[in-house]
């Protein structure tokens, strides 16, 4: 299940199934969006990105979905893996360099 | 390679220690970043060097001041933080081959910071 309040947002799923993360972005004028991991202890690590020019960009078990009509992004993540337990942050290039990032959501993996 | 590296891990320092963090990156990139990360928050940027110039601070107290000695070197010197100052300071770079900065920016392993 999914709960947002005081602590971070939480997605709770069991492996093998496929995750949905998502992301309200502030800046309509955001050009280029990427998706981090962050494990405990550890920096941001690049999954994705993807431009203003496109709606979709798939890599390996990962997926962005872009809309830009309602400043939303989401990352699907296929096969679920206790591996993939972490911390996701979306990120906006506000202009020149400047990333904004989202609050995170932490995806919980159970095997 | 992605690799951006950080040191010292881990830095205790008392109000009125100066230290220094130091980031480096051996991509080529030429624009390197500082950010602060609070616990269970996302990264905030601090500061932006691009190409060797300082392009962007974020309204950043002077208590801390970056340095780029070059491309491949970010330093951040510390002078008389306070207890509120305590978090994970990240550094990253990227190629900024674009002139609006949408170049993949890649973070090193950053340095948690104690300031008792």
């Amino acid at each position: 299940g999914e709960s947002v309040g005081l602590h971070l947002p939480t997605l709770s799923v069991q492996e093998g199934d496929n995750s949905i993360i998502n992301c309200a972005y502030s800046n309509s004028a955001s050009d280029y969006f990427i998706w981090y991991k962050q494990e405990s202890g550890k920096g941001p690590q690049f999954i994705i990105d993807i431009r203003s020019n496109m709606d979709k960009r798939q890599g390996q078990r990962v997926t962005v979905l872009l809309n830009k009509t309602v400043k939303h992004l989401s990352l699907q993540i296929a096969a679920t893996q206790p591996g993939d337990s972490a911390v996701y942050f979306c990120a906006e290039n506000t202009g020149f360099q400047k990333l904004v990032f989202g609050t995170g959501t932490r995806l919980l993996v159970s095997p | 390679d992605t690799e951006v590296t950080q040191t010292p891990k881990h830095l205790v320092m008392g109000m009125t220690n100066k230290k220094s963090l130091k980031c480096e990156q051996h991509m080529g990139h030429r624009a390197m970043y500082w950010y602060k990360q609070k616990a269970k928050k996302p990264p905030e940027l601090m500061f932006v060097y691009s190409y060797e110039k300082l392009s962007i601070n974020e309204s950043v107290p002077s208590r801390f001041s970056p340095e780029c000695p070059n491309s491949s070197l970010l330093n951040l010197h510390l002078h008389a933080l306070q207890p509120e100052d305590s978090a994970l300071y990240l550094c990253a770079s990227s190629q900024a081959f674009s002139g609006r900065g949408t170049d993949t920016q890649y973070f090193g392993p950053g340095t948690r910071l104690t300031v008792l």
